[in-house]
């Protein structure tokens, strides 16, 4: 059974913290790996990750893969009230002519001012 | 932009009850999905189709159908709601692609069966 596994499920730091969250994975037919921002609405895409050792990187937030290990970190340096949010990680794998997500539970980040 | 909207932010029904929650996307995507998220639970994926009439089960079917007569449209059914579909309901679409696309939510809507 295809399985994503975030940590910590949550996490409360002060304005200016850096912090580092967790991704790790078991999927048969691996594609990709993603991770998504999800305030009150709808989650909204951050990056894409399919090649290992690769780092993403927009603005404050960078992401990198580990296929050998199956896990990605999800860093944002000096955070923001604003980066207050779920953050979702899923991985893509091919089923049945589409690509299918199975998601983490999710960390819900708290930046305290 | 991609646009993806759903018909209803907040819905209130009851117990048995058919009921229809409609998503519509904008970018000519050929997949489309329907999850629900539910709180320690994440995203579980209800059904998804990857072309006009054609609809394949996700992680938990039971107790929904799907419907695509346009691409554009993907409509989720509930044959006879239970209090246990209480939930938030996201629609989202995305490209056919090989390495994986990323997908687009809707902004979602919140169903009370009571």
């Amino acid at each position: 059974e295809d399985k994503v596994v975030q940590s910590p499920l949550s996490l409360v730091v002060h304005e200016g913290d850096t912090v580092t969250l967790n991704c790790s994975y078991e999927v048969t037919n691996f594609r990709s790996l993603l991770w998504y921002k999800q305030e009150k609405k709808a989650p909204t895409f951050l990056f894409m990750l399919t090649s290992s050792g690769i780092e993403k990187k927009s603005g404050r937030l960078s992401s990198i893969l580990d296929k050998k290990e199956l896990f990605s970190i999800l860093n944002i340096t000096a955070t923001q009230t604003g980066d207050s949010a779920d953050y979702l990680c899923a991985v893509s794998s091919h089923r049945r002519g589409a690509q299918k997500l199975v998601f983490g539970q999710g960390t819900r980040l708290t930046i305290n001012p | 932009d991609v646009k993806v909207t759903q018909s209803s932010r907040y819905l209130v029904k009851r117990t048995g009850e058919k009921v229809f929650l409609e998503c519509v996307q904008d970018m000519d995507h050929e997949n489309m999905f329907w999850y629900r998220q539910d709180p320690g639970l994440g995203l579980r994926l209800i059904y998804f189709s990857y072309d006009v009439k054609m609809k394949e089960k996700g992680d938990i079917p039971e107790g929904y159908s799907v419907s695509r007569e346009k691409k554009e449209r993907f409509s989720l059914i509930l044959e006879s709601a239970s209090t246990n579909q209480t939930s938030m309901y996201l629609c989202a679409s995305s490209l056919r692609g090989g390495l994986g696309q990323p997908q687009h939510f809707g902004d979602g809507t919140r169903l009370s069966i009571l």
